[in-house]
């Protein structure tokens, strides 16, 4: 199975700050990658598919790149409704594996 | 806009069978595949297994002999039947659709999810 690994577990970080999140995967999975925000009680949601291309309707702060099997997330300036917990996610192969989830916290 | 609902019991007894089906509003469950997530408390996403409207399936291995997904395209919905459930089925699940762009998948619309308690 892939394994991800993301980090950090947690990122404490005030309003208008830039922020990053990183995701490595066991093996290469070229740009089979997506990355998810999930608040305590909604429904998951997609921000970025293949590695780097923002879902429609997700605002243009969000960013990612990608390597081999090196991805990061990127948020340019936070707002008060970014902070969640993030998960990247693998559909190169089954199972589907996800990260572990980096919390998005106020400080 | 097209929404995903799940619904099932919230509590199953050890040893029997959790069953939930996820209903699909607002759209049609054809065309596309469809997918099964699961959040343990204090844990991360755990992918389940997905379906094709047509029938076809895949799961993850890890619970294979004990899951099974269906589906019923004349009700617009399906469905996810778990076997000889333990406390370790103790979670949040989450319903979702698959998108694919060529060949990259992603789940791009899901459920608010239900929590099902695994306790006698």
């Amino acid at each position: 199975d892939v394994q991800m690994t993301q980090s950090p577990f947690s990122l404490s970080a005030s309003v208008g700050d830039r922020v990053t999140i990183t995701c490595r995967a066991s093996q290469k999975i070229d740009n089979f990658l997506n990355w998810y925000q999930h608040q305590p009680g909604k429904a998951p949601k997609l921000l970025i598919y293949a590695a780097s291309t923002l879902q429609s309707g997700v605002p243009s702060r969000f960013s990612a790149t990608d390597s081999e099997t090196d991805f990061t997330l990127t948020i340019s300036s936070l707002l008060p409704e970014d902070f969640a917990t993030y998960y990247c996610q693998q559909t190169y192969s089954t199972p589907y594996t996800f990260g572990q989830g980096t919390k998005l916290e106020i400080k | 806009q097209v929404q995903l609902q799940e619904s099932g019991p919230g509590l199953v007894n050890p040893s029997e069978t959790l069953s939930l089906t996820c209903t699909v509003s607002s759209g049609s469950i054809t065309s596309f595949y469809w997918t099964w997530v699961r959040q343990p408390p204090g844990k991360g996403l755990e992918w389940l297994g997905y379906i094709y409207y047509t029938g076809s399936t895949t799961y993850n291995r890890s619970l294979k002999s004990r899951l099974s997904i269906s589906v019923d395209t004349s009700k617009n919905q399906f469905s996810l039947r778990l076997s000889s459930v333990t406390a370790a089925d103790t979670a949040v699940y989450y319903c979702a659709r698959i998108r694919s762009v060529t060949t990259n998948w992603s789940f791009d619309l899901w459920g608010r999810g239900t929590l099902v308690t695994v306790s006698s």
